[in-house]
């Protein structure tokens, strides 16, 4: 049972646009949702996090937004660039389970010049 | 600060044999959690431990072990090694004393069982 879905595998965008990765999930007892950027053969690099109690959270370029009655979160990437091009990981926790993450498979972002 | 570090970052071994691998977490946190990903499986949680007690479980057998000292360092073990068991291991750690947290990650061993 897949608790996190991320649907695209891939995602193509041009240097300075925006990129949208989305994330579906399943289990209304996750209350706290992160982004990870990943490069091949190394860990996960934490990138922006959301509690349930909101519904935007901005860093930098980085925005992600939830939407809670949709169980739907979103990474907006504004304006992206080449460095930007990764795989990026949407995971999920709940407070009731310590220390846990979900994962979602995983997105491959491409940002050509 | 430094950030999670993870050791050896390369293992080849046999089928049969166990493996130990090490995990300092970045200091001040005192909880530690280690994932396994793999191509079919992606990334999936295997424990977590906090002051020196394994809080949480993920659905892996009992061959995949672990244990936290009392400074907050973890080691994982895997016994009796299957080819499956080849994959990139990962420890993340946070403050987590209750509830959630970011959990930061290490750079991950990467284990090759032949």
């Amino acid at each position: 049972d897949q608790q996190v879905k991320q649907n695209s595998p891939s995602l193509s965008v041009q240097e300075g646009r925006i990129s949208i990765l989305n994330c579906d999930y399943t289990n209304s007892m996750f209350d706290y949702f992160l982004w990870y950027k990943k490069y091949p053969a190394e860990g996960p690099t934490f990138l922006i996090s959301i509690s349930s109690i909101k519904d935007k959270n901005e860093d930098g370029r980085f925005t992600v937004f939830l939407n809670k009655s949709a169980k739907h979160l979103s990474l907006h990437i504004v304006p992206s660039q080449p460095g930007d091009s990764a795989v990026y990981f949407c995971a999920a926790s709940a407070s009731s389970n310590t220390g846990k993450l979900i994962f979602g498979q995983g997105t491959t972002l491409q940002v050509k010049p | 600060k430094a950030g999670v570090t993870q050791t050896p970052r390369y293992l080849i071994k046999t089928r049969g044999q166990q493996v130990t691998l090490s995990c300092s977490p970045i200091s001040g946190h005192r909880s530690v959690s280690w994932y396994q990903q793999t191509p079919g499986q992606g990334l999936q949680f295997l424990f977590e431990y906090f002051s020196e007690t394994q809080r949480n479980k993920g659905n892996f057998p009992g061959r995949f072990s672990g244990r936290q000292f009392s400074n907050s360092r973890s080691e994982m073990n895997v016994s009796t090694l299957e080819l499956g068991d080849s994959a990139l291991y990962l420890c993340a750690s946070s403050l987590l004393i209750a509830g959630t947290d970011t959990q930061y990650f290490g750079p991950g061993t990467r284990l090759t069982v032949l």
